[in-house]
């Protein structure tokens, strides 16, 4: 079966500091990934998308980039944090090319405060 | 371009209650739908999805929807609430605009209370 994993679970980080958040997808090859944000008391905004590696789509200008070094990898850094930058980040998958009936499988999110 | 509007931030019923959560779309095309839960400080967990096979979706936990075209709705319900039901929840649409990219456009999401 399919897993997903996400660390750290939570993060506490300066302003200004560097951020790497990973992601791996386990039981699949080939994934669509994704990169949500949750803000407190808001919905999900998706941040990043990726089709395969390499390859990664940009939905919003921030102080965020993503990248996909391996199939089942994706990682979202930061050179310098902003407080902004605070919240809930979820990694998703699915399968790609399965048609947009394909419901997303999130990860455990990691919980990022910056002081 | 594909959306959908949650209507109530917050939801609060009784337990045993009638748990009836709501959600509109908007879509030029046929939609693909889905229902999330999220527990605190969980990720989001798959309720149940309408691909067109049927009106009346059933999905996990007791939970439901339908899909009524007239409306442009699809409300998420289930019959008795249990406290263990206390969660956020998010309808969310795909993103038929963008390809085979498999995108989901997410609701601002209802928190539901259970009193006991």
């Amino acid at each position: 079966s399919q897993t997903i994993h996400q660390w750290p679970a939570t993060l506490v980080q300066p302003v200004g500091s560097p951020l790497s958040l990973e992601c791996t997808v386990e039981g699949t090859s080939n994934p669509n990934l994704y990169w949500y944000r949750q803000a407190a008391g808001r919905g999900l905004q998706l941040l990043f998308y990726s089709v395969g590696i390499g390859q990664i789509s940009s939905e919003v200008p921030q102080n965020l980039s993503a990248s996909r070094p391996q199939d089942r990898q994706f990682i979202l850094s930061s050179k310098k944090l902003l407080l902004s930058d605070s919240g809930f980040y979820l990694c998703a998958w699915t399968t790609a090319g399965t048609g947009l009936n394909s419901p997303l499988h999130f990860g455990n999110g990691t919980r990022l405060t910056v002081t | 371009a594909q959306s959908v509007t949650q209507l109530g931030s917050h939801v609060s019923v009784s337990e045993g209650a009638l748990v009836l959560l709501r959600c509109n779309y908007s879509s030029s095309v046929p939609p693909y739908l889905f229902w999330y839960v999220q527990y605190p400080n969980q990720g989001l967990q798959l309720l149940l999805k309408y691909t067109s096979a049927a009106t009346l979706v059933k999905g996990i936990n007791g939970f439901e929807a339908e899909f009524k075209k007239s409306e442009t709705s699809f409300h998420l319900t289930k019959p008795s609430a249990h406290m263990s039901d206390a969660a956020e929840y998010f309808c969310a649409v795909s993103d038929r605009g963008s390809g085979n990219t498999g995108k989901l456009i997410f609701g601002q999401g209802t928190t539901l209370q259970v009193k006991p």
